[in-house]
């Protein structure tokens, strides 16, 4: 079974500018979620989305969307971008989205705001 | 809020060693997960081992093994016969009915030969 993929892995924007990030999770998982990592902050929770539902927002500025198609593929938006939005976005999967089910992690989007 | 700590930012192991990674929680909640994910140079994130808080018995996958501590609110990981591939951030996690799941700052483990 192919496991949770994410594009790109590389990006480099500027100032200003607004991205769009993209994971597709494991087959047959429902629910993604999506982390920021920094090496200040660590790893903080964005948001997770369940059946197209967003289900869970953490503490980020409404610059941060995202969405989650039928298929369960899900896209993180950052609007306006900052340098401090630099950082590693970490998506991850799981079969229902309950506390017993553990998370699957992708390999990341390097992003870079120059 | 539950929070996450790992108080060892950084340790270090011989080859064939074991060594034990710290990791305490705050909660007050009675059913949860708790979880050891390592993260190699390659940035994948990779689940090593998991505890449901219900269980006892302390959960085993080969060479890594938890000591977990209800009351006392730990959750530990140790890692036998240490090997070059287990050089990475291990980081500590919990997980109740909430989705988002709480991580620690993390420990990197250096694992020498």
């Amino acid at each position: 079974k192919a496991g949770v993929t994410q594009t790109p892995r590389y990006l480099i924007k500027t100032r200003g500018q607004q991205v769009t990030l993209s994971c597709s999770p494991i087959s047959g998982h429902r629910s993604v979620s999506w982390y920021q990592q920094t090496p200040g902050q660590g790893l903080q929770f964005l948001f997770e989305y369940f059946s197209e539902t967003q289900r869970n927002k953490g503490n980020f500025p409404g610059r941060f969307s995202g969405r989650q198609f039928s298929n369960s593929r899900s896209e993180m938006n950052v609007s306006t971008l900052e340098l401090g939005d630099s950082a590693l976005y970490l998506c991850a999967s799981s079969f229902s989205g309950g506390s017993s089910y553990e998370q699957y992690f992708g390999p990341g989007t390097r992003l870079t705001v120059t | 809020a539950q929070t996450v700590t790992q108080s060892q930012p950084e340790m270090s192991v011989q080859e064939a060693e074991t060594v034990t990674l710290s990791c305490t929680y705050d909660t007050s909640e009675s059913d949860y997960y708790l979880f050891w994910y390592k993260q190699p140079p390659s940035r994948q994130m990779i689940l090593v081992i998991r505890q449901e808080a219900y269980k006892q018995q302390n959960a085993t996958e080969n060479r890594f093994s938890v000591n977990f501590q209800k009351a006392a609110k730990s959750f530990s990981l140790k890692i036998s016969d240490s090997q070059l591939g287990d050089a990475a951030m291990y980081f500590c996690a919990y997980r109740s009915a909430s989705p988002d799941m709480r991580f620690g700052a993390g420990t990197r483990l250096t694992v020498k030969p």
